[in-house]
Order: C-alpha cells, then structure tokens, then sequence
C-alpha cells in the first residue's frame, strides 16, 4: 500500500540555521514524490517536485529536496531559515499506477525563531 | 485568473442534514479532487475526476458523492451529514498528473 511518514510533527530552527524536514515513503513501481507548504487559514502551495533525473530538486522560496531511493526518502531542506518560512509542510506521494490519487503525510510543523 | 475557488468557506450543518459544496476553477484543467483535512492526519483523497463526466473514488469516499457535469466545477455533497464528517474540505485542481492547485478551503462543522 501507498503511504507517506514525517517523522517529526514539529521542527524548530534559528533563523539562518540550515532547516530539514523529514518524509519517508513506500509506493508499488517508481515514486513521483511532492512537498507543499500549508500557511494559516490558507489552501496547500506547491513547492517543489521530483518525477525523474537528478537526486536534488530546487524548488520555490530557495528550498530544495534530496530523493533517496534506497532509503526511500525525499526530505525538503533549506540552506538558511527564514521567519517567514514558519507553516505546515505536507510530503505527498503518488505512484505510476496510482490512478490519479496523491497520498500526503501527517505534515510537519516548521517553527523559526528569530 | 481567480485559481481555485470553494464555496462557501464555513458552514455548519446538524446531523442529518444535506449540502453541497462547489469547487470552480478557471485554468481549464482536467483533473480535480476533494480532500479533506484533519489534525495530525494530513490530507486524504475522497473523490477526484480526470475529465467532464467523470468521477473515481479515491481514499475515503463513503458518505459523500460528486459530479463533474462542466469542466470547471467539481461538486462535493453530503446526502446525510455525520459528526464524522467535521473537517476542513480541499479542491484541488491539475493540467496533468503531477500538479495540483488548491482551493482555500471549506470549513464544515457538524452538530
């Protein structure tokens, strides 16, 4: 069966600390593998994607994800913290025979201090 | 462009109740989905559509149905609302299988 896990349901960092949030995944057939943020009272945005190719994806607002295929794992990452990046991020997962359907984890909240 | 747009964005119902809700999106999309969300849950998939006319079940679709009669709008009903059903409901809307865009939301509390 198709699942997502973030392991962490809050992470905190400094601001200009580098930040990572976690996702592991386990799907049937290649993973096409998503990270959206969640603001306040706010629909999902979509950050970044990976289907195919190189292992690192660069996505919106500097933030990056490393696909890891042998330990199934697809963890969003960013160089330096900003407040503003504080919000809910949501690891999605959808397989090439998924029909359609996009699995999301629990979702983890990112706290930035100042 | 509005995007995605989701009427109403609150709405409480008493047991037993009936309603709709509308998803509308002007980007001429094919695919569209419901999802509802709850704490510590994430997302999960009740209904989605590839195309006018079509409808699929996706994670959890007992209790609701849809319909995709024209292209842009993608209805969400509750014959008969349940306690259960308290959540916030997402439309999404995608060009292709790989992205989704999403509404802001519908808040549905039921007594």
């Amino acid at each position: 069966a198709q699942s997502v896990a973030q392991p962490e349901d809050q992470v905190n960092v400094a601001e200009g600390n580098p930040l990572t949030v976690k996702c592991t995944y386990s799907v049937s057939g290649n993973p096409y593998l998503f990270w959206y943020v969640q603001y306040p009272n706010r629909g999902l945005q979509f950050l970044l994607k990976y289907i195919t190719g190189d292992n690192l994806v660069k996505g919106s607002y500097g933030f990056e994800a490393e696909f890891n295929k042998s330990q199934t794992s697809f963890h969003l990452k960013k160089p330096s913290a900003l407040v503003s990046d504080s919000a809910l991020y949501f690891c999605a997962v959808r397989d090439m025979y998924g029909f359609n359907k996009f699995y999301f984890g629990s979702g983890t909240k990112l706290n930035v201090k100042p | 462009n509005a995007g995605v747009t989701q009427t109403p964005k609150f709405r409480v119902l008493k047991t037993g109740q009936s309603m709709t809700l509308l998803c509308a999106q002007d980007m001429n999309h094919e695919y569209m989905y419901w999802y509802r969300q709850d704490p510590g849950m994430g997302l999960r998939l009740i209904h989605y559509s590839v195309g006018e006319g079509t409808t699929a079940k996706g994670e959890v679709p007992d209790g609701y149905n849809v319909s995709r009669l024209k292209k842009q709008n993608f209805l969400l009903g509750l014959e008969s609302a349940a306690p259960s059903q308290t959540s916030v409901y997402f439309c999404a809307s995608g060009p292709d299988i790989y992205e989704q865009f999403f509404g802001p939301g519908t808040r549905l509390t039921v007594l």
